[in-house]
C-alpha cells in the first residue's frame, strides 16, 4: 500500500491566493483527518470526516478554510483568501474507525505551505 | 484539551532502554492509550496503543498501570533514529464520537 498521499509536498503562494492541499487516503478507510501544525501552537486537529462526512469542523480556524470530501479515495483542504498566518505544514491522516474505542491513524508526509 | 501529561523532554544514550511516561488520570474505562512519534519534518508514526494489558510489538512496549491513570512506552535498545517528539494520546468525547487530541508531547534525544 502507498500509504496517504498528499499533494502538493510544497506550496509557496502570495497572500490572497487561493491554496488547495489534496490528499488521497488508504483504501479501505472511512475516516479521514486534516491537521494543522506549527510551532506556537503544534498539531490541531481542523476537520475529520467519517464515511465522507464531515463529523467535525470546529478546529477549522475560519471561514476562509473548507474541506470537501466528494468521494471515499479523495479530499481537499482549500484556503482562499490565503493569509501569511496560513503558513504551516497541513497534515492528512486516515484511519479504518469500526466505531469502537480504537481508531489508529496514518499519516500522510504532509504539505509545507508558505504564503508571502 | 489533550487528556494525557507527558514532559517536555527527556535524554537517553544509544542502545539503552527509553522509558517515557505518560499520565492519563481521567481516562474512562473503555479508552485506548495510543502512543505515536513524529521525526523531524515527517508526518507522525502511529507506534503502539493498548486497553489494560501491556502490549508489544516489533517498535515498542507499553506497560499501562493496573489503574489505567498512567502508562510508559518503552523502546529497548534506542537508536539515534529513535531522536523524535512522543506523543501519548487518549481521545476525548465529542458530537458523533471521539476525537483525538495531540498534546506537547516529549522531545527524546537518543545520544550517541
Amino acid at each position: 500500500d502507498a500509504g496517504v498521499i498528499q499533494s502538493p509536498r510544497h506550496e509557496v503562494t502570495e497572500m490572497g491566493q487561493e491554496v488547495t492541499l489534496r490528499c488521497k487516503p488508504i483504501s479501505g478507510h472511512n475516516s479521514l483527518f486534516w491537521y494543522r501544525q506549527t510551532m506556537m501552537r503544534g498539531l490541531e486537529l481542523l476537520i475529520y470526516f467519517n464515511n465522507n462526512v464531515p463529523i467535525d469542523d470546529s478546529g477549522m480556524p475560519e471561514d476562509r478554510f473548507s474541506a470537501k470530501m466528494p468521494n471515499a479515495s479523495f479530499s481537499t483542504l482549500k484556503i482562499q483568501p490565503s493569509e501569511p498566518r496560513d503558513s504551516a505544514v497541513y497534515f492528512c491522516a486516515s484511519s479504518f474507525a469500526s466505531g469502537g474505542s480504537t481508531d489508529t491513524q496514518y499519516f500522510g508526509p504532509g504539505t509545507r505551505l508558505t504564503v508571502l | 484539551d489533550a487528556k494525557t501529561t507527558q514532559p517536555p523532554s527527556m535524554d537517553c544514550a544509544e542502545g539503552r532502554a527509553a522509558n517515557l511516561p505518560c499520565n492519563h488520570s481521567t481516562i474512562s474505562g473503555n479508552e485506548y492509550v495510543y502512543w505515536y512519534r513524529q521525526i523531524h519534518s515527517q508526518g507522525p508514526q502511529y507506534i503502539i496503543h493498548g486497553l489494560k494489558n501491556n502490549e508489544t510489538n516489533e517498535m515498542a512496549s507499553l506497560i499501562i498501570t493496573e489503574d489505567r491513570k498512567s502508562s510508559t512506552l518503552i523502546l529497548p535498545h534506542a537508536t539515534l533514529r529513535d531522536t523524535a517528539v512522543y506523543y501519548c494520546i487518549v481521545r476525548v468525547p465529542n458530537t458523533g464520537g471521539f476525537k483525538t487530541i495531540f498534546g506537547a508531547g516529549t522531545r527524546l534525544f537518543v545520544k550517541a
